[in-house]
């Protein structure tokens, strides 16, 4: 079945700088790449997505890269607010299908 | 359109009780989700249903949970006994049937077990 792996597991970082989250995953059938944030004691929530045929996807401060070919894909935030801290989750669907496994998470704390 | 509906929201039981979940998934979503999310942990799939047929239950305790969808739109999920490890959020989620699209979570319920 799919593993993802995700790294860091805790992720510092002053306001205004970048933060960079990256996830590999193990089934090359998967061909969807979603991000989730949760804040604490809320559900997750889609932040972004890729699909397998597009390398790089952006929307605003927030973007994601895949490379298909060493099987990772990243989350890249500019400029971080004390909002966007959070925990990060990355997730993929074994075997193109719609079933999600999910990484580890990312704790995300942006300090004043 | 209206989330995903999940309750109880909070439940405490004792050890070797039952306890029971529901969920209501988005309107039209075939597939719908069943995830345990342990403290620190990303959420892990218990159960996937497809309308009223189980997809993926490999990570499913059969021993002590079961889950149905009887008419393919809400389903509940049973655990009985509970142990001190199945302490944890209990989130549903629902998706359209494409392997490529959003899954959107209720609140979860969050259990503990003393």
């Amino acid at each position: 079945g799919e593993n993802v792996e995700q790294h860091p597991s805790t992720l510092s970082v002053q306001e205004g700088d970048s933060a960079v989250i990256k996830c590999t995953y193990s089934d090359s059938a998967s061909n969807y790449f979603p991000w989730y944030k949760q804040e604490l004691g809320k559900r997750p929530q889609l932040i972004i997505d890729i699909r397998s045929n597009v390398g790089e996807k952006k929307d605003q401060r927030i973007a994601v890269t895949l490379n298909k070919t060493a099987k990772h894909f990243s989350l890249h935030i500019t400029e971080t607010q004390p909002e966007d801290s959070a925990v990060y989750f990355c997730a993929a669907n074994s075997g193109g299908g719609n079933k999600l496994t999910f990484g580890t998470g990312t704790q995300l704390k942006v300090e004043l | 359109e209206a989330g995903v509906a999940q309750s109880p929201r909070y439940k405490i039981i004792e050890k070797r009780q039952s306890v029971a979940f529901w969920c209501n998934p988005i309107s039209g979503h075939a597939t719908l989700y069943w995830y345990q999310q342990i403290l620190g942990q990303g959420p892990k799939l218990l159960i996937q249903f497809q309308n009223n047929g189980v997809v993926d239950d490999s990570q499913l305790p059969k021993d002590r949970f079961s889950a149905e969808r009887l008419k393919g739109v809400d389903s509940t999920l049973k655990i009985q006994p509970a142990k001190l490890e199945d302490s944890a959020v209990y989130l549903c989620a629902s998706s359209l049937d494409r392997g490529d699209t959003e899954a959107f979570f209720g609140q979860g319920t969050r259990l503990t077990v003393v």
